[in-house]
């Protein structure tokens, strides 16, 4: 089974809206955390967002929130007000356990933003 | 201050060629990692190094791979016998390296392989 799943391969928005990326996970450990990366052409990862499992309030980094729905096992992330920049792909990954620091991938979305 | 620096940037080989990629942290980062990424896909864990030890080389696809780091600094990934499906990107990360935490993992450009 997939750990972390990201079902949208690719996703268009226009300048200015809102969008959300999906991305569900699979562990049954209860200490775990999830983060978000963007990759851009120039192919550096850049690190987003954290969300901690214990974490009470969903986490906010300027534009970018997350949206954490334990029960759901979902963690998705929302851009707001999307710029032409935001152009890249977007990973999801998950720390999974307090004894190991590796993370584990989603296979990414492609966002473009259009004019 | 400097990011995570990885090297060459670009490696183009014949199949069977032994490679090294190298890797330096940021400084004071005592966790370091490497990733494989092929071509249109997520992040593949190799392994991770804490100080000069590697107490996770679980994602090391076989023995044809080994890493080692000096010093606590610099890591050098070496592929023997370089096999085509090797090409992919190599990427290195390091972090903070204080377990459990929301440890962020910085990561370097990449080292683009390609077995020919």
């Amino acid at each position: 089974a997939q750990k972390i799943t990201q079902t949208q391969p690719g996703m268009f928005v226009q300048e200015k809206e809102a969008v959300t990326l999906d991305c569900t996970y699979d562990t049954s450990d209860p200490s775990y955390g999830l983060f978000w990366y963007k990759q851009p052409s120039s192919g550096e990862m850049i690190f987003l967002i954290y969300q901690g499992s214990y974490d009470q309030q969903n986490a906010t980094e300027g534009r970018y929130s997350l949206n954490f729905q334990k029960a759901r096992k979902s963690a998705n992330l929302v851009i707001s007000a999307s710029q032409l920049g935001d152009s890249a792909m977007y990973f999801c990954a998950m720390r999974e356990g307090r004894n190991t620091d590796k993370l584990i991938f989603g296979t990414g979305t492609r966002l473009q933003v259009f004019p | 201050g400097a990011g995570v620096s990885q090297s060459p940037s670009n490696k183009v080989t014949e199949k069977g060629k032994d490679v090294e990629l190298r890797c330096d942290p940021i400084s004071g980062h005592t966790a370091l990692y490497w990733y494989r990424q092929s071509l249109g896909q997520g992040l593949e864990f190799l392994i991770y190094f804490q100080g000069n030890s590697a107490p996770d080389k679980s994602g090391l696809p076989s023995d044809r791979f080994s890493a080692e780091r000096t010093g606590g600094s610099v890591s050098t990934l070496t592929i023997q016998r370089t096999q085509q499906e090797d090409s992919a990107v190599y990427l290195c990360a390091s972090s903070l390296g204080v377990s459990g935490g929301a440890e962020t993992q910085y990561f370097g450009p990449g080292t683009r392989l390609l077995v020919l």
